[in-house]
């Protein structure tokens, strides 16, 4: 398997303007997880799907972010209008849903670098 | 609430030193789930093992080990032997019973340098 694909790797945008970041999860995975990391808070959780349906969005900082997952294999995240607090690194993850447990390890994707200039 | 502590920020050592990273954690839960992860210079975060509450037995892989004990609270991880590849962001995670799968509380992380 390929693993969890983020898409950019890297995105540059002024403030103001529309951003989407992209993810698809490891086939089969039916837990989504939308992570940011920040020097200041580290990482934190944003948001998370079950089966495509959004189970938990209290991480979620403000009502300038959205996230939808219109199917199993693809997810976004939004930020309108992106401000330069919002420069972070936004990871995405997966986990099985077959089995899953709590111990169960979570797998991330290489992550988006945004900075909002 | 749960919370995890890495108090140690960066390291730095020579090669074929070893290293103790120091994770203690935080939760009134006590089923409970510790994870460490592991961030090299491209980004990603691989998963380097998993403990439940229930299990306080060390685990030794290759040269990476891990000390888990529950009376204080800690679950550490020690290469040995280390290796200018081991050189990466590390971090110690957790998961109390009864929240979510996959709903990982993080440490800040430790950077770990290994100098040649």
């Amino acid at each position: 398997d390929a693993g969890v694909i983020q898409s950019p790797r890297h995105e540059v945008t002024e403030m103001g303007q529309e951003v989407t970041l992209r993810c698809k999860p490891i086939s089969g995975h039916d837990y989504l997880f939308w992570y940011r990391q920040t020097m200041m808070r580290g990482l934190e959780l944003l948001i998370y799907f079950n089966n495509n349906v959004p189970i938990d969005d209290s991480g979620m900082p403000e009502d300038r972010f959205s996230a939808k997952m219109p199917n199993a294999s693809f997810s976004t995240l939004k930020i309108q209008p992106s401000e330069p607090r919002d420069s972070a690194v936004y990871f995405c993850a997966s986990i099985a849903g077959q089995g899953v447990s709590f111990d169960t390890e979570a797998f991330f994707g290489q992550g988006t670098r945004l900075t909002v200039v | 609430a749960q919370k995890v502590t890495q108090a140690q920020t960066e390291i730095s050592v020579v090669e074929k030193e070893d290293v103790t990273l120091d994770c203690v954690y935080e939760t009134r839960d006590t089923t409970y789930y510790l994870f460490w992860y592991k961030q090299p210079p491209s980004g990603e975060l691989v998963f380097l093992i998993r403990r439940n509450s229930f299990d306080e037995q060390n685990e030794i892989s290759g040269r990476y080990s891990w000390n888990f004990q529950k009376s204080t609270s800690s679950f550490n991880f020690t290469i040995t032997a280390s290796q200018v590849v081991d050189s990466a962001v590390y971090f110690c995670a957790l998961i109390a019973g009864g929240t979510s799968y996959g709903k990982l509380t993080f440490g800040q992380g430790t950077i770990l340098t290994v100098h040649p």
